[in-house]
């Protein structure tokens, strides 16, 4: 039972242009929500996260918005840039104090 | 670099076998957390330790087993190993359980012929 999905297990983007991750969950209990980035032959490095009290976070070209009533959230890239290729995760966990639930990731290519 | 460490950064085995994975989790770090990631799979979340005792229990099958250590590294189990066991197996780590953000190490390849 995927708890958090990713239903695109690839994109490809134009340099320059809006990259946007999507992510569903499906468990309205988890209330933190977390992007992490992995390069290959590397470990995942965390990337930004919201709070399910937010609809909307924002660290310089990454952008994670929330929409608790769907169940959805996105991450947005903006501009993409070639060193953004890479899988992005999609993860999600409840009171701040249990595991954290990974989706299988999508692979981001960004095109020159 | 996250500054945890795994060891070794790949293993080749036998089925049936039984091997050991480590990691040093970053300094001041208590939380340890171990992922197994399969083929076309996500991280898949096994186990979790907090400063030397498990917190949290994932999909970990029988067959593994971990540890954490006064020193607070860890180790993970994994024995009468069989070809789908063969994953990447990554070890992350946070301050504490209330802390999200996990660092993770850089993996081991885990492959089993």
């Amino acid at each position: 039972d995927q708890q958090v999905k990713q239903n695109s297990p690839s994109l490809s983007v134009q340099e320059g242009r809006i990259s946007i991750l999507n992510c569903d969950y499906t468990n309205s209990m988890f209330d933190y929500f977390l992007w992490y980035k992995k390069y290959p032959a590397e470990g995942p490095t965390f990337l930004i996260s919201i709070s399910s009290i937010k609809d909307k976070n924002e660290d310089g070209r990454f952008t994670v918005f929330l929409n608790k009533s769907a169940k959805h959230l996105s991450l947005h890239i903006v501009p993409s840039q070639p060193g953004d290729s890479a899988v992005y995760f999609c993860a999600a966990t409840m009171n701040r104090d249990d595991k954290i639930i990974f989706g299988k990731g999508t692979r981001l290519h960004i095109l020159p | 670099d996250s500054g945890v460490t795994q060891t070794p950064k790949h293993l080749i085995t036998a089925t049936g076998q039984r091997v050991t994975l480590r990691c040093s989790p970053r300094s001041g770090d208590l939380s340890v957390y171990w992922y197994q990631q399969s083929l076309d799979q996500g991280l898949q979340f096994l186990i979790q330790y907090y400063n030397g005792e498990e917190r949290a229990k994932g999909n970990i099958l029988e067959r593994f087993s971990a540890q954490q250590f006064p020193d607070l590294h860890s180790e993970l189990n994994l024995s009468s190993l069989e070809l789908g066991d063969s994953a990447l197996y990554f070890c992350a780590s946070s301050p504490s359980p209330t802390h999200n953000e996990q660092f993770f190490g850089p993996g081991t390849r885990l492959t089993v012929l």
